[in-house]
Formats: C-alpha cells, structure tokens, sequence
C-alpha cells in the first residue's frame, strides 16, 4: 500500500524557517517523481515545487522560488522542503504527492502537514 | 508565470447536467486533469489526460478538450457531487504544475 506521511510542520515567526519531511512507503520511491502542494485555510489548491526521481530537475511557483528548496534521500524514501524567510502567505497545510511523470499527476496524496507564520 | 482559469462556482439541480470549463493558453498541447475535493480531505482524481476516468469514478463524469478549454462534465448530477473541482495541467515546457483556482460545485 502506497503510503506518505508528512511531518515538521507548526508555528514559526514571519521570517523564520521551517523544514517538511515526507515519508515514503509501499512504492519504489527513486522511481518516481514528487511534488509539493499547499492550501491556505479556505483557499485552493497551489502547485509549491517539484522533483524529479533522481533529485536533479526541480521546479518551483513564483511564490516561493528564492525561499523553499526541496530535495529528497531515495536511500531514506524521504522528500524535503525547506521553507525559509517565511510569511504569513505561506500559512497553509502542506502536502506530498507521488508524480505520475510525463507531465502527469499527482496520483498518491499525504495527509498533510499544517504550517502557521504567525508572531 | 502559467495559470488555468475556473468559474468560482457552478449550481445545479440533482439530475441536471453541471459543466465546470478551465482555460489555459498551454492545453492545446498539455493534458489537463481534473481533482474533486470535500471539505479537509486531500484531493481526488476524477478524469485524467482530458477524457479518462479513473476505476471507481462514476460514469456520470466526463472530461473534454477543445483549443484552449478543457471542460469537466458531471451528466446527472448528484448531491454528493458537491465539492471543490480543480483542473490540473502544466506550462507549455513541462516545468511549472498548477491547479486552476477551483470551482464550488452546489447541487440543490
């Protein structure tokens, strides 16, 4: 069973940072390339970054590129996001997602983690 | 930066037809996708590269693609349709994912 558990997130001041963990399981993880999405309390969803399976290709939205880094340990079947010079903006419950490739989708989803900036 | 264009909401009866429609200048030539979610939960995949439905999807959902729109179309809508829809797709290089900004599907 295709599982992914997200953890690290909590309450950090504006300008502070933050680092997400997802963890892996039930699938080849090295074979598969990964996102993060957020969502804002009330608000929709936001494509935040992508990986590819070996960590070499990223990608980021407008809204976090300079700030966040996302990287993975395929050893550890873990994926990363490291979230610095946080804003109240970036309020928002944070998921991990299994890529399908090729311009795909997301077809495996976390729970998610929720991340609050706020003094 | 690349972004996909939704209604903020579509209302239907139970029964009738509801379409939810996402522009994006890049879908000529990218596949778009498209997520149902309910309140807290985290998102699913109703139709997949335009057209495709996923095992356990309804029948009653459909998905089409036209120039610049896909369309998502829900043929008898039901009560327990309702939800946020999102479009998927990527920019015209493959680089940047985004999610259309999502409609509020109401059936009463």
């Amino acid at each position: 069973e295709v599982q992914l558990v997200e953890s690290g997130g909590g309450l950090v001041q504006p300008g502070g940072a933050l680092r997400l963990s997802c963890a892996a399981s039930g699938f080849t993880f090295s074979g598969y390339e990964m996102n993060w999405v957020r969502q804002a309390p009330g608000k929709g969803l936001e494509w935040v970054s992508y990986i590819s399976s070996n960590g070499y290709t990223t990608y980021y939205a407008d809204s976090v590129r300079g700030r966040f880094t996302i990287s993975r340990d395929n050893a550890k079947n873990s994926l990363f996001l490291q979230m610095n010079s946080l804003r109240a903006e970036d309020t928002a419950v944070y998921y991990c997602a299994r890529d399908t490739g090729n311009d795909g989708y997301n077809d495996y989803w976390g729970q998610g983690t929720l991340v609050t900036v706020s003094s | 930066s690349y972004e996909l264009t939704q209604p903020p909401s579509v209302s239907v009866s139970p029964g009738q037809m509801a379409r939810i429609t996402c522009s994006g200048d890049a879908l000529p030539k990218k596949y778009a996708y498209w997520y149902q979610q309910n309140s807290g939960q985290a998102p699913v995949l109703v139709i997949y590269e335009d057209t495709k439905r996923p095992s356990g999807i309804p029948e009653r959902f459909s998905g089409s693609s036209s120039g610049t729109m896909a369309t998502l179309t829900i043929s008898g809508a039901q009560v327990e349709d309702e939800g946020d829809y999102y479009c998927y797709s990527t920019d015209s290089n493959g680089n940047q994912r985004v999610f259309g900004g999502g409609t509020k599907l109401i059936v009463l």
